[in-house]
């Protein structure tokens, strides 16, 4: 079965500094690559998804994750982060022979002014 | 603007109740989802139906049933509930092809007493 490990729990980071929230998987085999964004008191919306092709994929909103197939990574950048990016931030990852989508357990990135 | 609207926000019943929680889409999907979301346990999936009249066991579906009579609607039942299921209830629709991703409805915060 697939597994998802979010490192880190909790990111606290000031304004406008970088941030990377760090994604692993199980499997390596033909897997399909979701982050995920929750803000308060909503669900969560597909934030970008990797599925082939180039290996780095963009969000409208200045995220991009990567791909790393050796490292079996998705980690999740953004190179200055604003206050309205707080919330919780789930990977997902569908692969291993699983038709479900397996979710990491989130991390909580708190930007602070 | 494709929707996936879940009839409460927040719900505070009774051990011993029987709950209904209601989610409805739509967007014509055929897959929908049931998870529960707690702190520090992400998501966990608690069934999800692929057709109508069709359903199939997540992660964690003891304590809970679905019915699924109309492609738009997915209702997922607490037969007798209890304290530990006091959650963050949340529906996802997709496609019948996963990898274009999920779209959540807000979530029923539910509390058990």
């Amino acid at each position: 079965a697939q597994s998802v490990t979010q490192l880190d729990s909790q990111v606290p980071v000031f304004e406008e500094a970088p941030v990377e929230l760090r994604c692993n998987y199980s499997s390596s085999v033909s897997v399909y690559l979701f982050w995920y964004v929750q803000y308060p008191n909503q669900g969560l919306q597909l934030l970008l998804k990797y599925l082939s092709g180039s290996t780095l994929v963009e969000s409208i909103n200045g995220f991009e994750a990567e791909f790393n197939k050796s490292q079996t990574s998705f980690h999740l950048r953004k190179p200055s982060v604003h206050i309205s990016d707080t919330a919780e931030y789930f990977c997902a990852v569908r692969g291993g022979g699983s038709y479900i989508p397996t979710f990491g357990r989130g991390t909580s990135l708190i930007v602070h002014p | 603007d494709v929707k996936v609207t879940q009839s409460s926000r927040y719900l505070v019943k009774r051990t011993g109740e029987k709950v209904f929680l209601e989610c409805v889409q739509d967007m014509d999907h055929e897959n929908m989802f049931w998870y529960r979301q707690d702190p520090g346990l992400g998501l966990r999936l608690i069934y999800f139906s692929y057709d109508v009249k069709m359903k199939e066991k997540g992660d964690i579906p003891e304590g809970y049933s679905v019915s699924r009579e109309k492609k738009e609607r997915f209702s997922l039942i607490l037969e007798s509930a209890s304290t530990n299921q006091t959650s963050m209830y949340l529906c996802a629709s997709s496609l019948r092809e996963v990898n274009y991703g999920y779209t959540f409805g807000s979530g029923t915060r539910l509390t058990v007493v």
